[in-house]
């Protein structure tokens, strides 16, 4: 089992390009998640999922968009990137009433 | 509205003293709370599940309904548990959406 894996690990944007975080898992966990993680700002919930086909907004939703077509992936888009959104972000899944599971991270900067 | 506070942004400790690492919460529900640990870039891995009461790396939590607290504490602390440390609030039975308090960096020193 591979877990959760998030990729790429690194990226830099420049100001108003688009971009796609991609996270996947192995384990057949109907819940997925996406947070960020901020300085002094612990992680904060952008979008979650609780099924394929079903996605709903977090904390700070504001210039993403997730999709869940499948079980396994979880997709985040960045429509415009801005400058506020240089940050580590990070996906999670779990199953039933079990914690979450979380990738590696995406460390992503925007000039 | 809920939330989770930790207080301490970071906690220095000698090698072999005790730790303790506070965090407390507002929620009206029934509170399900949590400790990750997050070592020097890596991921996030879960410490410690209150309802498990469980003692993971010598770590131990007890929720305090009274005092809406859920500390961290470990009696003798290790250069190892030298990590980025964060509570967190479960809304859903303990699934999917969590709000995480700020986190705090532990150092051990030698």
């Amino acid at each position: 089992n591979a877990g959760v894996t998030q990729t790429p690990k690194f990226q830099v944007l420049k100001t108003g390009q688009s971009m796609t975080l991609q996270c996947a898992q192995d384990m057949n966990h109907e819940y997925m998640s996406w947070y960020r993680q901020d300085p002094g700002m612990g992680l904060r919930l952008i979008h979650y999922s609780v099924g394929a086909g079903i996605t709903d907004q977090g904390e700070v939703p504001n210039g993403y968009n997730v999709s869940r077509s499948t079980t396994e992936d979880f997709p985040l888009r960045l429509l415009s990137a801005a400058p506020s959104q240089t940050s580590v972000y990070f996906c999670a899944s779990s199953r039933g009433d079990q914690p979450q599971h979380f990738g590696d991270g995406t460390r992503l900067s925007i000039l | 509205a809920q939330r989770v506070t930790q207080p301490e942004k970071l906690l220095s400790v000698f090698k072999g003293a005790p730790v303790e690492l506070k965090c407390n919460y507002s929620y009206s529900g029934s509170p399900e709370l949590f400790w990750y640990v997050q070592y020097s870039r890596q991921r996030l891995q879960l410490l410690l599940r209150h309802i498990s009461r469980e003692s993971i790396k010598g770590f131990t939590a007890d929720l305090n309904k009274g005092e809406t607290s859920f500390h961290l504490k470990k009696p003798f602390a290790q250069e190892e548990d030298s990590a980025m440390y964060y509570c967190a609030l479960s809304l859903v039975g303990g699934t999917y959406k969590y709000i995480f308090g700020t986190g705090t960096r532990l150092k051990v020193l030698a």
